[in-house]
């Protein structure tokens, strides 16, 4: 059973704090790594995408992937209360179209 | 703005009545999918189309169908639905490179803002 785990939360953050958000996949095969960000109501909203074990950083977000120790995480720098939301880590094998997803870290950025 | 786009944002159906969502597309990707969301869960696929080719999950409903007339749109009809139906359901598109040309498919995938049932 291919599974992505990630902490339910509520993770709780001060505002202008880093938050770290992380995540763990067991199929070794993994080949692409997501983030997703989905507000109450809303609809999922691509974030980051990470292949490559390393750092990807796009603005205030950074995706770090190990595929040694299969985790990928997401920092968010000098959180902002707009950055509270649900987050989503959704992996993708090769050749196979589907998106394993996890179940979401429940994000509160705290004013 | 390329984008995905989903009709009705709210549907209300009664417990059997047919409904029938729709999702459209300016990206002109290849591959559609319909993804069900219930309250903090993770979305779970139904279906996707890779180009016309249709691809059902094993646990889908039967009562659950979908149609693809052309590459920009995609239709996803509930047949009966149940309470247990009513949910968040996202359309999604990816571009992919498919099998077999040497390309790793990337799946970044880009939802539509969801339309929400309830079943009465």
């Amino acid at each position: 059973q291919k599974e992505v785990e990630q902490n339910s939360g509520p993770l709780s953050v001060p505002e202008g704090a880093i938050a770290s958000l992380n995540c763990t996949y067991s199929d070794r095969g993994s080949q692409s790594f997501f983030w997703y960000r989905q507000y109450s109501g809303k609809s999922p909203e691509l974030i980051m995408s990470i292949y490559s074990n390393g750092d990807k950083e796009d603005g205030r977000f950074t995706a770090q992937l190990n595929k040694a120790s299969q985790y990928v995480s997401l920092l968010i720098r000098d959180s902002q209360p707009s950055d509270s939301a649900t987050y989503l880590c959704a992996v993708n094998i090769y050749s196979n179209y589907q998106l394993i997803w996890g179940a979401g870290t429940k994000l509160i950025i705290k004013p | 703005d390329a984008m995905v786009i989903q009709n009705p944002r709210y549907q209300v159906t009664q417990f059997g009545k047919p409904v029938t969502l729709s999702c459209s597309q300016t990206l002109n990707h290849n591959v559609m999918y319909w993804y069900q969301q219930k309250s903090s869960q993770a979305p779970k696929l139904l279906f996707h189309y890779y180009d016309k080719d249709f691809n059902n999950e094993a646990d889908t409903p039967d009562n659950f169908q979908s149609r693809r007339p052309n590459t920009s749109f995609c239709f996803l009809d509930i047949r009966s639905p149940g309470l247990g139906d009513a949910a968040m359901y996202l359309c999604a598109t990816s571009r992919e490179s498919g099998p077999g040309l040497g390309m790793s498919s990337y799946n970044e995938q880009f939802f539509g803002p969801g339309t929400r049932l309830t079943v009465l």
